[in-house]
């Protein structure tokens, strides 16, 4: 069975600065699907980030990217020039590429707080 | 931009009654999915559906839970017999069909949050 943890229940950031979260995972798959989703407050799970385990290259979406380091199984979270907006709770997910459905398993979760 | 809709927000119920939580999933989605977070914890997958029918459920989806899909637009989870271990928030989502290998983007609903006494 898969499991993803996020080590880090809450962070804080000034904004305008870069802040790091971090997520490792375990599974015996060798190909497999990682995301970032961000949860504001009293709003619904966004998909901020996602990256294809076959993909040596890191995901960026704009101030967001990705460390991914397949063989420590890790998989951060990297958002530079933080933003007020960006306050929110992080999940990291896990979903298997084989198999019909789309089953994410995730995270905790990682409270995230951007300081003015 | 479409988004996935869940109806209640908040429901308070009596432990042993019948929940019904809906979902308007997005329109020209083919897969839907439950997933539950209970307070401080995980966010768990429950079940996914896909054609009319389950396409995997967790060791969580027991005999007490169903879902349906009764008129092509809504997707809800019923709770027959509720227990306290079942309070918890409840996410809705759906995904369209995966192309040539690339997941689909799963897309959350804001979450019903079930309180049972």
């Amino acid at each position: 069975a898969q499991t993803v943890t996020q080590s880090q229940p809450e962070m804080s950031v000034q904004e305008a600065e870069t802040v790091t979260l971090s997520c490792t995972y375990d599974t015996s798959e060798n190909n497999y699907y990682l995301f970032w989703y961000k949860q504001p407050p009293s709003r619904q799970m966004i998909l901020v980030i996602r990256q294809e385990a076959y993909k040596q290259q890191n995901a960026t979406e704009n101030r967001f990217s990705v460390n991914f380091q397949k063989a420590a199984k890790s998989f951060s979270l990297k958002i530079s020039d933080s933003q007020l907006g960006d306050t929110a709770m992080y999940f990291c997910a896990f979903m298997k590429t084989q198999g019909g459905s789309e089953k994410l398993v995730f995270g905790k979760g990682t409270k995230l707080t951007v300081n003015p | 931009e479409p988004e996935v809709t869940q109806t209640p927000s908040h429901q308070v119920t009596q432990m042993g009654q019948e929940v019904i939580l809906r979902c308007v999933p997005i329109s020209n989605h083919l897969y839907f999915y439950w997933y539950r977070q209970i307070l401080g914890q995980k966010v768990e997958f429950l079940v996914s559906f896909y054609n009319n029918e389950i396409s995997e459920k967790s060791e969580i989806f027991d005999d007490q839970f169903s879902v349906e899909r009764p008129d092509g637009s809504n997707f809800t989870l019923k709770i027959r017999s509720t227990k306290l271990e079942d309070s918890a928030m409840y996410f809705c989502a759906s995904s369209m069909a995966r192309d040539r290998g690339q997941t689909g983007e799963l897309f959350f609903g804001e979450g019903s949050r079930l309180t049972v006494l």
